[in-house]
């Protein structure tokens, strides 16, 4: 059994540029949601989405974005990139998106912008 | 709204001590709790979840942590520390009815000396 993917694993940027992060979802997962983690801090929640729709967001502008496929995997967009967004992104995968479904996290992508 | 409180953003044990690492949950509804560890440049591991089963709850690598409402408390405790067990520990609840999207606490890094 695969675990959650990411890619890349490092991505620097420059301030006003777009980026797109990758993630693989668990086999057999229907559910991904997505986590900024800035240096020193815990993960926050930016948004999920579950069979292909968003299922909630968090407290982040509309220039993050997100898609889920067909296959379940998912995209992270962000825009007009600011410094502050520099961070660790993660990717979870959960089976169902019920209140105690555990999620399972990948190893991240690391962004800096500069 | 709900959220966790961790004290401590730091903790030192010697090998063998016992590990407790304190977490304090907020929420309106009953909370589901859940404790993840994240090694260096890794993404987060779940210890254990509290699903309103049992108060008691046992992880992985011999962590435990109970549930205390009176207390709105969810401490995490290991009676013998590992070297292995250094990593950076979160605390994180999800609410009744609104989906497995976390809230984590800023987390406490647990350093294990000889």
């Amino acid at each position: 059994e695969t675990g959650v993917t990411q890619s890349p694993t490092h991505l620097i940027k420059t301030r006003g540029q777009q980026v797109t992060l990758r993630c693989s979802s668990q086999s057999g997962h229907n559910t991904v949601s997505w986590y900024q983690q800035a240096l020193g801090q815990g993960p926050q929640f930016i948004f999920q989405y579950y069979r292909e729709e968003e299922n909630g967001r968090g407290n982040f502008p509309p220039r993050f974005s997100g898609l889920q496929f067909p296959n379940y995997s998912s995209e992270l967009n962000v825009n007009a990139l600011e410094l502050d967004d520099s961070a660790l992104y993660l990717c979870a995968s959960s089976l169902l998106k019920t209140d105690t479904d555990t999620q399972y996290f990948g190893p991240g992508t690391r962004l800096t912008v500069l | 709204a709900q959220s966790v409180t961790q004290l401590g953003s730091h903790v030192s044990v010697s090998e063998g001590a016992l590990v407790l690492l304190r977490c304090n949950y907020s929420s309106s509804v009953p909370p589901y709790l859940f404790w993840y560890v994240q090694y260096p440049n890794q993404g987060l591991q779940l210890l254990l979840k509290y699903t309103s089963a049992a108060t008691l709850v046992k992880g992985i690598n011999g962590f435990e942590a109970e549930f205390k409402k009176s207390e709105t408390s969810f401490h995490l405790t290991k009676p013998s520390a590992h070297m292995s067990d250094a990593a950076e520990y979160f605390c994180a609840v999800s609410s009744t009815g609104g989906g497995n999207k976390l809230t984590f606490g800023t987390g406490t890094q647990l350093k294990v000396e000889l």
